[in-house]
């Protein structure tokens, strides 16, 4: 059964401190997405890969987020240092994007990571 | 640029009741259309979407939704709720240029035995 993997589920950190979120996504897709749920915002889009390139990172904040994947199996992001209004949950998804048709471009999301920052 | 609105914040049916979630789009290019639903505490699970084939599409649990490119619309309905159903429900839009995920700001289902 082919799932997004999301580590850690839970996490709670001090104001300042350094957050790690990792994700795995489902073997074979060639597109990572990192969203951020919140109540006052909803789901934005942080920033998403495809074939483990950056394609965009518009939608966070530069001086302390940053996104990457190391390899195909593995895409991370940092919060250095952490706020508390990054407390949220983050969500990972990936997806198998093709350029022909038929045009594949769902999503399948990991559980999330619930960051609270305080 | 492309994005979405839902209609409606919160929808309370009966169960056994039909179900009506709204849902508009805007979008520069074809868009792939999408709807997601989200169990409390819980990540997000594809219901449905629709990629310029059929315009009526049929998803998981009863659901389906309606592809109306006059409208700029992609309704979800399902014709008889379960208490099951009870959920956030975002409608989502993909362009064939950007290939990212535009949700909406999601609609609360409550279902009332």
């Amino acid at each position: 059964d082919a799932r997004v993997t999301q580590t850690p589920r839970h996490k709670v950190t001090e104001m300042g401190q350094e957050v790690t979120m990792r994700c795995q996504p489902i073997l074979g897709h060639n597109t990572v997405f990192w969203y951020r749920q919140t109540m006052m915002q909803g789901l934005e889009l942080l920033a998403y890969f495809r074939n483990r390139a950056p394609l965009d990172d518009s939608g966070m904040p530069k001086d302390r987020f940053s996104a990457e994947m190391p390899d195909a199996t593995l895409a991370t992001l940092k919060i250095q240092p952490s706020e508390p209004r990054d407390s949220a949950v983050y969500f990972c998804a990936s997806g198998l994007v093709t350029t022909g048709l038929p045009r594949n471009t769902e999503a399948f999301f990991g559980q999330g990571t619930r960051l609270t920052v305080v | 640029a492309q994005s979405v609105t839902q209609l409606d914040s919160h929808v309370s049916v009966s169960e056994g009741t039909p179900v009506l979630l709204r849902c508009n789009y805007s979008s520069s290019y074809s868009p792939s259309l999408f709807w997601y639903v989200q169990h409390p505490n819980k990540g997000l699970q594809l219901l449905l979407k629709y990629t310029s084939a059929a315009t009526l599409v049929k998803g998981i649990n009863g659901f389906e939704a309606e592809f109306k490119k006059s409208e700029t619309s992609f309704h979800l309905t399902k014709p008889s709720a379960h208490m099951s159903d009870a959920a956030e429900y975002f409608c989502v839009v993909s362009d064939t240029g950007r290939r990212a995920l535009t949700f909406g700001s999601g609609t609360r289902l409550q279902v009332q035995p």
